[in-house]
Protein backbone atom coordinates (compact mmCIF):
# COMPACT_ATOMS: atom_id res chain seq x y z
CA UNK A 1 0.00 0.00 0.00
CA UNK A 2 1.87 3.60 -1.30
CA UNK A 3 0.88 6.64 0.54
CA UNK A 4 0.79 10.06 -1.03
CA UNK A 5 4.52 10.69 -2.96
CA UNK A 6 5.79 13.71 -3.53
CA UNK A 7 8.97 14.46 -6.10
CA UNK A 8 11.34 15.96 -5.80
CA UNK A 9 11.78 16.67 -1.87
CA UNK A 10 13.93 19.50 -1.91
CA UNK A 11 14.40 22.38 -4.48
CA UNK A 12 16.46 25.40 -4.08
CA UNK A 13 16.15 27.69 -6.55
CA UNK A 14 16.96 31.17 -7.67
CA UNK A 15 14.71 34.19 -7.22
CA UNK A 16 12.42 34.79 -10.70
CA UNK A 17 12.81 30.97 -11.90
CA UNK A 18 9.91 28.50 -12.64
CA UNK A 19 9.23 25.54 -10.16
CA UNK A 20 7.09 22.64 -10.51
CA UNK A 21 6.05 20.26 -8.24
CA UNK A 22 3.98 16.51 -8.45
CA UNK A 23 2.02 14.70 -5.82
CA UNK A 24 1.10 10.95 -6.39
CA UNK A 25 -2.50 10.08 -4.37
CA UNK A 26 -3.18 6.97 -3.04
CA UNK A 27 -4.74 5.36 -6.06
CA UNK A 28 -8.15 4.91 -5.14
CA UNK A 29 -8.53 8.54 -4.20
CA UNK A 30 -10.09 11.48 -6.37
CA UNK A 31 -9.96 13.95 -4.45
CA UNK A 32 -6.48 16.47 -4.08
CA UNK A 33 -5.76 18.99 -2.15
CA UNK A 34 -2.35 21.41 -2.45
CA UNK A 35 -1.11 23.02 1.03
CA UNK A 36 1.61 25.27 2.20
CA UNK A 37 3.04 25.47 5.26
CA UNK A 38 6.00 27.87 7.05
CA UNK A 39 8.34 27.67 9.58
CA UNK A 40 6.00 27.10 12.96
CA UNK A 41 2.99 27.70 11.15
CA UNK A 42 0.25 24.96 10.43
CA UNK A 43 -0.45 24.14 6.83
CA UNK A 44 -2.03 26.78 4.54
CA UNK A 45 -4.79 25.43 2.23
CA UNK A 46 -3.93 25.99 -1.52
CA UNK A 47 -6.58 24.42 -3.87
CA UNK A 48 -8.73 21.19 -4.41
CA UNK A 49 -9.59 18.97 -7.43
CA UNK A 50 -11.66 16.56 -7.63
CA UNK A 51 -10.69 13.78 -10.65
CA UNK A 52 -9.67 16.62 -13.12
CA UNK A 53 -11.81 19.52 -12.04
CA UNK A 54 -10.02 22.35 -10.09
CA UNK A 55 -13.08 23.05 -7.59
CA UNK A 56 -11.58 25.24 -5.39
CA UNK A 57 -8.64 27.75 -4.76
CA UNK A 58 -7.81 29.94 -1.82
CA UNK A 59 -6.63 33.74 -2.12
CA UNK A 60 -3.27 32.19 -1.76
CA UNK A 61 -3.06 30.85 -4.70
CA UNK A 62 -1.87 34.10 -6.76
CA UNK A 63 -1.77 34.55 -10.40
CA UNK A 64 2.00 33.05 -10.32
CA UNK A 65 0.62 29.93 -9.46
CA UNK A 66 -1.07 27.76 -11.31
CA UNK A 67 -2.12 23.71 -10.77
CA UNK A 68 -3.51 20.85 -12.78
CA UNK A 69 -4.50 17.28 -12.58
CA UNK A 70 -4.85 16.54 -15.85
CA UNK A 71 -6.08 12.81 -16.20
CA UNK A 72 -7.51 13.00 -12.53
CA UNK A 73 -4.52 11.16 -11.32
CA UNK A 74 -1.36 12.65 -10.34
CA UNK A 75 -1.36 16.74 -9.87
CA UNK A 76 1.65 19.26 -10.65
CA UNK A 77 1.85 22.72 -8.92
CA UNK A 78 4.10 25.36 -10.71
CA UNK A 79 4.93 28.67 -9.08
CA UNK A 80 6.34 31.16 -11.85
CA UNK A 81 9.12 33.75 -10.78
CA UNK A 82 9.40 32.82 -7.64
CA UNK A 83 9.77 34.98 -4.75
CA UNK A 84 11.94 34.42 -1.30
CA UNK A 85 8.61 34.84 0.12
CA UNK A 86 7.50 31.79 -1.52
CA UNK A 87 10.21 29.48 0.51
CA UNK A 88 8.05 26.73 2.60
CA UNK A 89 7.13 23.17 2.83
CA UNK A 90 4.30 22.60 -0.39
CA UNK A 91 2.31 19.73 0.91
CA UNK A 92 -0.27 17.70 -0.74
CA UNK A 93 -2.72 15.24 0.70
CA UNK A 94 -5.56 12.97 -0.97
CA UNK A 95 -8.99 11.47 0.30
CA UNK A 96 -11.37 8.68 -0.73
CA UNK A 97 -14.35 11.00 -0.48
CA UNK A 98 -15.42 14.18 0.18
CA UNK A 99 -15.16 15.34 4.03
CA UNK A 100 -13.12 11.98 4.50
CA UNK A 101 -9.35 11.44 6.29
CA UNK A 102 -7.39 13.73 4.36
CA UNK A 103 -3.94 11.81 4.02
CA UNK A 104 -0.64 13.63 3.51
CA UNK A 105 2.64 12.93 1.46
CA UNK A 106 5.90 13.85 2.56
CA UNK A 107 5.95 17.92 1.28
CA UNK A 108 8.14 19.32 -1.36
CA UNK A 109 10.85 21.43 0.47
CA UNK A 110 11.29 24.62 -1.44
CA UNK A 111 14.24 27.43 -0.67
CA UNK A 112 14.78 30.39 -3.11
CA UNK A 113 17.50 32.46 -2.74
CA UNK B 1 -13.00 32.72 8.32
CA UNK B 2 -12.64 29.48 10.77
CA UNK B 3 -9.49 29.89 13.24
CA UNK B 4 -8.50 27.40 14.84
CA UNK B 5 -6.21 27.64 18.37
CA UNK B 6 -4.10 25.01 19.83
CA UNK B 7 -2.68 25.36 23.95
CA UNK B 8 -0.21 25.01 24.92
CA UNK B 9 2.67 25.90 22.08
CA UNK B 10 4.91 23.70 23.72
CA UNK B 11 4.85 21.13 25.92
CA UNK B 12 7.66 18.68 27.83
CA UNK B 13 6.29 15.66 30.03
CA UNK B 14 8.95 12.78 31.41
CA UNK B 15 7.92 9.21 29.96
CA UNK B 16 4.89 7.69 31.52
CA UNK B 17 2.55 10.53 31.87
CA UNK B 18 -0.71 11.08 30.41
CA UNK B 19 -1.27 14.45 28.75
CA UNK B 20 -3.89 16.63 27.11
CA UNK B 21 -3.95 18.35 24.27
CA UNK B 22 -6.39 21.17 23.29
CA UNK B 23 -7.70 22.35 20.67
CA UNK B 24 -10.40 25.12 20.01
CA UNK B 25 -12.12 26.53 16.66
CA UNK B 26 -14.34 29.91 16.67
CA UNK B 27 -17.47 28.73 14.02
CA UNK B 28 -19.19 25.84 15.54
CA UNK B 29 -20.54 24.86 12.43
CA UNK B 30 -17.77 22.25 11.33
CA UNK B 31 -17.85 19.19 8.99
CA UNK B 32 -15.34 17.14 10.69
CA UNK B 33 -11.70 17.60 12.64
CA UNK B 34 -8.62 15.72 12.25
CA UNK B 35 -5.88 15.53 14.65
CA UNK B 36 -1.88 15.06 13.22
CA UNK B 37 1.27 14.05 13.76
CA UNK B 38 4.33 16.15 12.02
CA UNK B 39 8.19 14.92 13.23
CA UNK B 40 10.76 17.84 11.99
CA UNK B 41 10.88 18.18 8.33
CA UNK B 42 8.42 15.92 7.34
CA UNK B 43 4.62 15.30 5.91
CA UNK B 44 1.34 15.13 8.37
CA UNK B 45 0.74 11.75 9.57
CA UNK B 46 -3.39 11.36 10.59
CA UNK B 47 -3.77 10.16 13.49
CA UNK B 48 -7.83 10.69 14.33
CA UNK B 49 -10.73 11.89 12.43
CA UNK B 50 -14.12 13.39 14.22
CA UNK B 51 -17.18 13.45 12.30
CA UNK B 52 -19.46 16.16 13.55
CA UNK B 53 -21.90 13.95 14.66
CA UNK B 54 -19.57 12.28 16.77
CA UNK B 55 -18.04 12.97 20.46
CA UNK B 56 -15.05 11.24 20.14
CA UNK B 57 -12.56 8.61 18.59
CA UNK B 58 -9.84 6.36 20.06
CA UNK B 59 -7.31 4.61 18.41
CA UNK B 60 -4.67 3.04 20.89
CA UNK B 61 -3.43 5.44 23.24
CA UNK B 62 -4.87 8.04 21.75
CA UNK B 63 -8.48 9.53 22.22
CA UNK B 64 -9.96 12.64 20.92
CA UNK B 65 -12.86 14.15 22.37
CA UNK B 66 -14.94 16.80 20.11
CA UNK B 67 -17.77 19.71 21.52
CA UNK B 68 -19.17 20.93 19.01
CA UNK B 69 -21.24 23.46 21.12
CA UNK B 70 -17.84 24.70 22.96
CA UNK B 71 -15.86 24.96 19.85
CA UNK B 72 -13.07 22.56 21.48
CA UNK B 73 -11.43 19.45 21.23
CA UNK B 74 -9.21 17.81 23.02
CA UNK B 75 -5.92 14.60 22.24
CA UNK B 76 -5.49 12.40 25.09
CA UNK B 77 -1.89 10.87 25.26
CA UNK B 78 -1.71 8.08 27.56
CA UNK B 79 1.40 6.32 28.88
CA UNK B 80 3.52 9.27 26.67
CA UNK B 81 6.22 7.71 25.23
CA UNK B 82 9.85 9.41 23.85
CA UNK B 83 8.50 7.82 20.13
CA UNK B 84 5.51 10.49 21.03
CA UNK B 85 7.37 13.72 20.78
CA UNK B 86 6.65 15.81 17.53
CA UNK B 87 4.04 18.48 16.83
CA UNK B 88 0.46 17.59 17.11
CA UNK B 89 -1.72 19.56 14.70
CA UNK B 90 -5.08 20.24 14.88
CA UNK B 91 -7.34 20.57 11.78
CA UNK B 92 -11.17 21.86 11.38
CA UNK B 93 -13.18 21.25 7.97
CA UNK B 94 -16.48 23.84 7.89
CA UNK B 95 -19.76 22.52 6.67
CA UNK B 96 -20.33 25.86 4.75
CA UNK B 97 -17.11 27.42 3.59
CA UNK B 98 -14.99 24.73 0.71
CA UNK B 99 -13.05 21.59 1.06
CA UNK B 100 -10.16 23.24 2.77
CA UNK B 101 -8.64 21.90 6.21
CA UNK B 102 -7.92 25.00 8.60
CA UNK B 103 -5.17 24.09 10.80
CA UNK B 104 -3.53 25.67 13.90
CA UNK B 105 -0.27 26.23 14.75
CA UNK B 106 0.29 23.07 16.71
CA UNK B 107 1.41 21.69 19.80
CA UNK B 108 5.32 20.97 20.28
CA UNK B 109 5.52 18.30 22.37
CA UNK B 110 8.51 16.60 23.79
CA UNK B 111 8.59 13.49 26.13
CA UNK B 112 11.75 12.95 28.22
CA UNK B 113 12.85 9.87 28.75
Amino acid sequence: DTGVSQDPRHKITKRGQNVTFRCDPISEHNRLYWYRQTLGQGPEFLTYFQNEAQLEKSRLLSDRFSAERPKGSFSTLEIQRTEQGDSAMYLCASSLVVGGEQFFGPGTRLTVL
Amino acid sequence: KQEVTQIPAALSVPEGENLVLNCSFTDSAIYNLQWFRQDPGKGLTSLLLIQSSQREQTSGRLNASLDKSSGRSTLYIAASQPGDSATYLCAVRASNSGYALNFGKGTSLLVTP
